[in-house]
């Protein structure tokens, strides 16, 4: 009940297109939904997060979606570019408890 | 303000000899996380730290793996008797406070041991 699920494993994007990365969970309890990226050789670092009492925040070029009912929630990055290319982690937390992370998705998007 | 520090950035270790990763966490935080990333894979938590005391280690390994945040100094990841298997990216995150859910952790770039 702890897992986050995530995919899809590996995205190739043309530059200008739309990416999207999808996750899920089982935990009710969760209650923040941070996505980090990552490039190679360095730390995550928090890109965006949303709270389940909206269904969408928007950041910029990138969005992350939220369906409470069917506890999923997606990024999606608009006008991808190649300097987008890194890996990708949703995660989620409940109140007081540590992150629990996805798997990753490494983007790759071609110039 | 310079972040989570980590060091070393990269540590190679023989079979059987003892690893140690250190992490100073961002002026103002007094909570500290370590997460370990196998190749190929997502976070996986591995111990929670306040100085001087640690709030959650349900995710170290039984043996050879400790940590300490002392009242002075950088946060230790302690791996003794390292073996092939423990070759992975050290992540140490920190936190101003208690967990909450009003924001994310700030990373460190990470340590990557290689144990050859």
């Amino acid at each position: 009940q702890q897992q986050v699920k995530q995919s899809p494993q590996s995205l190739i994007v043309q530059k200008g297109g739309i990416s999207i990365i999808n996750c899920a969970y089982e935990n009710t309890a969760f209650d923040y939904f941070p996505w980090y990226q990552q490039f190679p050789g360095k730390g995550p670092a928090l890109l965006i997060a949303i709270r389940p009492d909206v269904s969408e925040k928007k950041e910029g070029r990138f969005t992350i979606s939220f369906n409470k009912s069917a506890k999923q929630f997606s990024l999606h990055i608009m006008d991808s570019q190649p300097g987008d290319s890194a890996t990708y982690f949703c995660a989620a937390q409940a109140y007081g408890q540590n992150f629990v992370f996805g798997p990753g998705t490494r983007l790759s998007v071609l110039p | 303000n310079a972040g989570v520090m980590q060091n070393p950035r990269h540590l190679v270790r023989r079979r059987g000899q003892e690893a140690r990763l250190r992490c100073s966490p961002m002026k103002g935080h007094s909570h500290v996380y370590w997460y370990r990333q196998l190749p190929e894979e997502g976070l996986k938590f591995m111990v929670y730290l306040q100085k001087e005391n640690i709030i959650d280690e349900s995710g170290m390994p039984k043996e050879r793996f400790s940590a300490e945040f002392p009242k002075e100094g950088p946060s230790i990841l302690r791996i003794q008797q390292v073996v092939r298997g423990d070759s992975a990216a050290y992540f140490c995150a920190s936190s101003p406070g208690q967990l909450t859910t009003n924001y994310g952790y700030t990373f460190g770039s990470g340590t990557r041991l290689t144990v050859v």
